[in-house]
């Protein structure tokens, strides 16, 4: 049964430091894995899908990678602002796309 | 706006009442998902159409939740009489089937089902 984890659950940081967060899953025979952004209340925002061909990819100040083998996934943001303040959630998409989620990372950028 | 869109946005119901909600999808999208998320977690799959077929229901689907797409567009998830624990928010998803984002799915803004 595939599970999906995320460390830390939470993570503060000071506004412009570069930070990772981290997504592992336990199976390693995946399609895609995809990176969501979640504001409080709010829908799913998708950042970033890698194909599992794939080792990463980037979208503007985002960068994500995958490790299929190791069965690990980390999304870089560069240049952090307090803009991006929310919950960050990692999905990996299975044979008929259903995805299995991790339980989130909250991240706060303090000002 | 031709992204996934869901109504109502919130619910307020009681104990033992029956609610429906509504996916409106991406037009072009053949492929639609409803997840359940409650507070501090990540969604959990509910159930998978392919055009009107429902081809793929979670464990987590009790007999008192149904899910219809009657014409391959728009989609209704009805929960009979709602407990407290079916509180949550409720998401769905839609996919089409082009190269390149063929299997990027994209969410609607979720319904926020409070049982009181």
């Amino acid at each position: 049964k595939q599970e999906v984890t995320q460390i830390p659950a939470a993570l503060s940081v000071p506004e412009g430091e570069n930070l990772v967060l981290n997504c592992s899953f336990t199976d390693s025979a995946i399609y895609n894995l995809q990176w969501f952004r979640q504001d409080p209340g709010k829908g799913l925002t998708s950042l970033l899908l890698i194909q599992s061909s794939q080792r990463e990819q980037t979208s503007g100040r985002l960068n994500a990678s995958l490790d299929k083998s190791s069965g690990r996934s980390t999304l870089y943001i560069a240049a952090s602002q307090p803009g991006d303040s929310a919950t960050y959630l990692c999905a990996v998409s299975t044979s008929n796309y259903q995805l299995i989620w991790g339980a989130g990372t909250k991240l706060i950028i303090k000002p | 706006d031709t992204g996934v869109s869901q109504d109502p946005r919130h619910k307020i119901t009681k104990r033992g009442q029956n609610v429906t909600f509504r996916c409106d999808p991406i037009s072009e999208h053949n492929r639609l998902y409803w997840y359940r998320q409650t507070l501090g977690q990540g969604p959990e799959f509910l159930t998978y159409f392919q055009n009107e077929a429902q081809l793929e229901k979670s464990r987590l689907l009790s007999d008192r939740f149904s899910a219809e797409r009657p014409k391959g567009s728009f989609s209704t998830l009805e929960i009979q009489r709602t407990e407290q624990g079916d509180s949550a928010m409720y998401l769905c998803a839609s996919r089409g089937d082009r190269r390149g984002s063929y299997n990027e799915q994209f969410f609607g803004p979720g319904t926020r089902l409070t049982v009181l």
